[in-house]
């Protein structure tokens, strides 16, 4: 069956350091693949999505990765603030079955002075 | 304003009753989805929507029922056969299912069984 599989350890990183998340899938070939964000009580927000013809894609200081080879995709915030401290879900999508929206489990971020 | 609303934000049932969850859209969206959130832990899919009159089974839709009659509303019923509902529960919107267009959520519903 499909997996999605997030870092489920928080991640501590300091102010002003980059953070890294790491988004791993399996026993399908999504077409994209989402990330969002979210804050304890509240709904995800949108905040990138690649394609599997991306290798790269940039906002602002959020950075995706993504490789279909390793069936991975990364996810970094350059300059990390305390503000950037939230869960990052990602999204692996497609058509068909893979059209669904699920998502992986979360990696908690948190981003200290 | 156009977004997706969720009502009750918060809600009690007493243990063999049936709940539903409201989840209406003004965003125009074909697509809608219910998902399940535990504490610490990730979204899981109930059951999702493409089109009116039309929905499936997520990965877990043992339990729960739901009806998308009309395109602005997904109700979802949480019936006594759902074994430990107690959750925060997240219903989203997007256009066109399946080719990547980013998911609106509502702010959610926690409920509680008494």
């Amino acid at each position: 069956s499909q997996k999605i599989e997030q870092n489920s350890e928080a991640l501590n990183i300091q102010e002003g350091k980059t953070a890294t998340l790491t988004c791993n899938y399996t026993n399908y070939s999504p077409a994209y693949l989402q990330w969002y964000r979210q804050d304890p009580g509240r709904g995800p927000v949108f905040l990138l999505l690649i394609r599997e013809n991306e290798k790269e894609k940039r906002k602002e200081r959020l950075k995706v990765t993504f490789d279909t080879t390793l069936k991975q995709s990364l996810f970094h915030i350059t300059a990390s603030q305390p503000a950037d401290s939230a869960t990052y879900l990602c999204a692996p999508g497609g058509t068909g079955t893979a059209s669904k929206l699920t998502f992986g489990t979360g990696t908690r971020l948190q981003v200290t002075l | 304003d156009g977004g997706i609303t969720q009502s009750p934000k918060y809600l009690f049932r007493k243990e063999g009753q049936n709940v539903t969850l409201s989840c209406e859209q003004n965003l125009n969206h074909d697509a809608m989805y219910w998902y399940r959130q535990d504490p610490g832990q990730g979204l899981r899919l109930i059951y999702y929507s493409q089109i009116v009159n039309d929905f499936q089974k997520g990965d877990i839709a043992e339990g729960y029922s739901v009806s998308r009659e009309k395109k602005e509303s997904f109700p979802l019923t949480v019936t006594s056969a759902q074994k430990n509902p107690t959750a925060f529960y997240l219903c989203a919107s997007s256009t066109r299912p399946g080719v990547g267009a980013e998911a609106f959520f509502g702010q959610g519903t926690r409920l509680t069984v008494v």
